[in-house]
């Protein structure tokens, strides 16, 4: 099993680009979600999913859009990317018995200038 | 408001000696808590967990002791091995409450030093 991968590992992008984050598991995970980690403040979530077709928001979810069409695959829109999105994110997914234990991915460093 | 409080940045510790990484909560809700380990460029993992109805959860060389009543948990790594050096973060839940996700602390990064 490769996990929870995640694409691409390194993304620049000019204040008002949009770009999708892939997210994809092959664990057969139905709990998924998006973090990003920020220097100083931990892990704060921004969406989840517990299976497809189903999304919620979390803790930051302002600028962001998500959708589970598979259960394999949880792609993170920006539509139109802030100087405040530069960050770390991190994916991750879970079995729903052991939902909190989640398997994270090895992010994305993406730069907003 | 800070729900999951990780007071300590950083922590150095001989090789050989007990780690203790602290952590705080101050949502009376929260009855499942989890510690992560994450190193430079990797996503964090999972690491060990314990549920409120315990106040002891042991693995290998970690532990994590909870009390309830002065809400905090703390991780215990003995003995501290150079391989530990990482951020570790304190994770809280409410376990009962359906799909309620994780809230996570700031992270404390552990330096074992040789």
């Amino acid at each position: 099993n490769a996990g929870v991968t995640q694409t691409p590992k390194f993304q620049v992008l000019k204040t008002g680009q949009s770009m999708t984050l892939q997210c994809a598991q092959d664990m057969n995970h139905e709990y998924m979600s998006w973090y990003r980690q920020d220097p100083g403040m931990g892990l704060r979530l921004i969406h989840y999913s517990v299976g497809a077709g189903i999304t919620d928001q979390g803790e930051v979810p302002n600028g962001y859009n998500v959708s589970r069409s598979t259960t394999e695959d949880f792609p993170l829109r920006l539509l139109s990317a802030a100087p405040s999105q530069t960050s770390v994110y991190f994916c991750a997914s879970s079995t729903p018995g052991r939902v909190r234990e989640q398997y994270f991915g090895p992010g994305t460093r993406l730069t907003v200038t | 408001d800070q729900q999951v409080k990780q007071n300590s940045p950083s922590l150095s510790v001989q090789e050989g000696r007990i780690s203790i990484l602290n952590c705080d909560y101050t949502n009376s809700m929260f009855d499942y808590f989890l510690w992560y380990k994450k190193y430079p460029a990797e996503g964090p993992t999972f690491l060990i967990s314990i549920s409120s109805i315990k106040d002891k959860n042991e693995d290998g060389r970690f532990t994590v002791f909870l009390n309830k009543s002065a809400k905090h948990l703390s991780l215990h790594i003995v003995p501290s091995q150079p391989g530990d050096s990482a951020v570790y973060f304190c994770a809280a839940s409410r376990l009962n409450s359906g799909n309620t996700p994780l809230v996570f602390g700031k992270g404390t990064r552990l330096s074992v030093i040789a």
